[in-house]
């Protein structure tokens, strides 16, 4: 099975701080993804990497930068967090062949 | 852009009633069609898909079919049970599949015994 995991499931921090939330997958997919989940909003589509060093904007990439060093694994970075980014956060990846598989989401809180 | 719509929710049926969660969408191209669906305190897991038109993805009692002439992917189900009870997403591709996925807003269903 794949297998898609996010380092934290809940998170608290501070406005202004620097936060990280890392994305692993075990199946060698070429392309991740970044998502934020907003009740009235769904999904939308942050950050994506079809390759190891490449990035691609998303939708609402604003306050956000990624990272991707490694095959498996897929940054999100908030540089300054700030309250409007609380949020649940969803990591997924595919090989392509469109079935996107999903991580079981980190739900940050900024205050 | 694309955008995709469905009913929001909450949607709440009795056990064993039709189902059926409409989702529409536009788009550029010829898409792929997805319904995710999200158990209480999980993430997103891939419910059914369709990638030409006319077909029928199905699974779980779960169907749906690619109808490119009124850019519809209704989801239907004969008879629901109370472990159905979960948010149902709507989504297409937005290119080869490498691009991401545009999801409606979703959908909560609720059963009720």
């Amino acid at each position: 099975d794949v297998k898609v995991t996010q380092s934290s499931r809940y998170l608290v921090k501070r406005t202004g701080e620097k936060v990280f939330l890392e994305c692993v997958q075990d199946m060698d997919h070429e392309n991740m993804f970044w998502y934020r989940q907003d009740p009235g909003l769904g999904l939308r589509l942050i950050y994506f990497s079809y390759d190891v060093k490449m990035k691609e904007k998303g939708d609402i990439p604003e306050g956000y930068s990624v990272s991707r060093e490694k095959k498996e694994r897929f940054s999100l970075i908030l540089e300054s967090a700030s309250t409007n980014q609380t949020s649940m956060y969803l990591c997924a990846s595919t090989s392509g062949t469109y079935e996107q598989y999903f991580g079981p989401g980190t739900r940050l809180t900024v205050t | 852009g694309d955008s995709v719509t469905q009913m929001e929710g909450p949607v709440t049926l009795s056990e064993e009633a039709f189902l059926t969660i409409n989702c529409t969408y536009t788009a550029t191209g010829y898409p792929s069609l997805f319904w995710y669906v999200q158990y209480p305190g999980e993430g997103l897991q891939l419910l059914l898909k369709a990638t030409k038109a006319d077909d029928k993805g199905s699974n779980k009692g779960f169907e749906a079919t690619y109808r490119k002439e009124t850019t519809s992917f209704h989801l239907e189900k004969g008879s629901v049970q109370v472990s159905d009870s979960a948010v149902y997403f709507c989504a297409i591709n937005k290119g080869g599949g490498a691009d991401g996925l545009t999801f409606g807003k979703g959908t909560h269903l609720i059963i009720q015994p």
